[in-house]
């Protein structure tokens, strides 16, 4: 069963635009999300993280929103640029099982079209 | 920055060979991972490690076995080879939550 959902396998995006990728998760003892950004042919690299006791983090043109409540974060990019064509994975961490690895979506491919 | 090192970018390999896949990396992480990713499945977590020669099977370790005998290094092992193991190989290492990755093996069985 997935824990960790990214139900956009893809998303198209005009350069400039604002850039929108969700994810939904299952498990309440989730307390710490990230989201990684792949390119292919190399592996992904973090990009934001946001803890449970927040709702919001910003970094640059990235900021990620968390609704613990509807079990739902999002990342959005603005604005767009065709460099932020890649896939895009949301990634959860439980709290409750010590040292356990990370939980992934399946991911989102942005296209960011120029 | 944290430097995660694979040691093949690509490879081809038979059916039925014994396959080594290392990982090598330089920041003294307790906790090393193996993924494989295909498309339309995401990151699928084969095996892990928590110290040296300490293992923990992930979602999919059926084909896989791995060894850990130095902090810095976590290789993956296919004991014989089959074609539904040609994926991309991605391993990572962690202190913390943020898994830093290396830049995959793009592994063929033929």
């Amino acid at each position: 069963d997935q824990q960790v959902k990214q139900n956009s396998p893809s998303l198209s995006v005009q350069e400039g635009r604002i850039s929108i990728l969700n994810c939904d998760y299952t498990n309440s003892m989730f307390d710490y999300f990230l989201w990684y950004k792949k390119y292919p042919a190399e592996g992904p690299t973090f990009l934001i993280s946001i803890s449970s006791i927040k709702d919001k983090n910003e970094d640059g043109r990235f900021t990620v929103f968390l609704n613990k409540s509807a079990k739902h974060l999002s990342l959005h990019i603005v604005p767009s640029q065709p460099g932020d064509s890649a896939v895009y994975f949301c990634a959860a961490r439980d709290g409750n099982s010590g040292n356990t690895p990370l939980v992934f979506g399946k991911g989102t491919r942005l296209s960011v079209i120029a | 920055d944290v430097k995660v090192t694979q040691s093949s970018r690509y490879l081809v390999k038979r059916t039925g060979e014994k396959v080594f896949l290392e990982c090598v990396q330089d920041m003294d992480h307790e906790n090393m991972f193996w993924y494989r990713q295909d498309p339309g499945l995401g990151l699928r977590l084969i095996y892990f490690s928590y110290d040296v020669k300490m293992k923990e099977k992930g979602d999919i370790p059926e084909g896989y076995s791995v060894s850990r005998e130095k902090k810095e290094r976590f290789s993956l092992i296919l004991e014989s080879a089959s074609t539904n193991q040609t994926s991309m190989y991605l391993c990572a290492s962690s202190l913390s939550a943020v898994q830093h990755f290396g830049d995959g093996t793009r592994l063929s069985i033929l």
